[in-house]
């Protein structure tokens, strides 16, 4: 059984640039969530997503950060315009509804 | 609002011994309590699950146990060796799944 998909898997921008990151979860896994880990500390939930609606979002910077789930597969997170204190791990995880998480490797973006 | 506590945040111990990793919660309304390993530059991978209904999970040297009246879990690692070096991290929650930050492990030959 193939494992989360992330790309890219690094990124370096300059301040005020944007960026995106690709995720495709597991096959049939309906929720898939973004996380934001910065170093040093635990992942911290951007977005939930139960097929192509969005669960929670309480936690996204909403005037910089986006994301998205057509079609309720894949899906996109996007940073325009990004800041220096965005430079962190940003993790693509999914689940059969609210069960065990299974994580892609990240995408480590650093902003100069 | 639940918080995640994990202690202590770095633990070196010799080759061979049994160790326990502690995670605390605030919240006790819990569905799944998850236990991970993190490699440096790698994502998260999943160890154990205990759901809100049972109490412990086994996977060979690894034994995680749930106490949600006192919101804590233990993670036991069993004869450790030093491929067990890593972060291990817990999680708890329902669709909203908080982690912690963390203990860092190191096991020395």
């Amino acid at each position: 059984e193939a494992g989360v998909a992330q790309s890219p898997r690094y990124k370096i921008i300059e301040k005020r640039q944007s960026v995106a990151f690709w995720c495709n979860p597991i096959s049939g896994h309906a929720t898939l969530y973004w996380y934001q880990q910065i170093l040093g500390q635990g992942p911290k939930l951007l977005i939930q997503f139960q097929n192509n609606g969005v669960v929670d979002d309480s936690q996204l910077p909403k005037d910089r950060f986006s994301a998205e789930r057509l079609k309720g597969v894949d899906s996109t997170l996007k940073i325009q315009p990004a800041k220096l204190e965005d430079s962190a791990v940003y993790l693509c995880a999914s689940s059969w509804g609210v069960g065990e998480l299974f994580f892609g490797e990240g995408s480590r973006l650093t902003v100069l | 609002k639940q918080e995640v506590t994990q202690i202590p945040a770095a633990l070196s111990v010799p080759e061979g011994e049994n160790l326990v990793l502690n995670c605390s919660f605030t919240d006790s309304a819990i569905y799944n309590l998850q236990w991970f390993r993190q490699d440096p530059g790698k994502g998260l991978t999943s160890l154990l699950l205990i759901q809100s209904s049972q109490r412990e999970q086994t996977s060979g040297r690894l034994n995680a146990s749930l106490d949600k009246s006192s919101g804590r879990s233990t993670l036991y690692i069993a004869a450790s060796q030093p491929g067990d070096s890593a972060t291990y991290l817990c999680a708890v929650g329902d669709n909203d799944m908080r982690f912690g930050a963390g203990t860092r492990l190191t096991v020395k030959p």
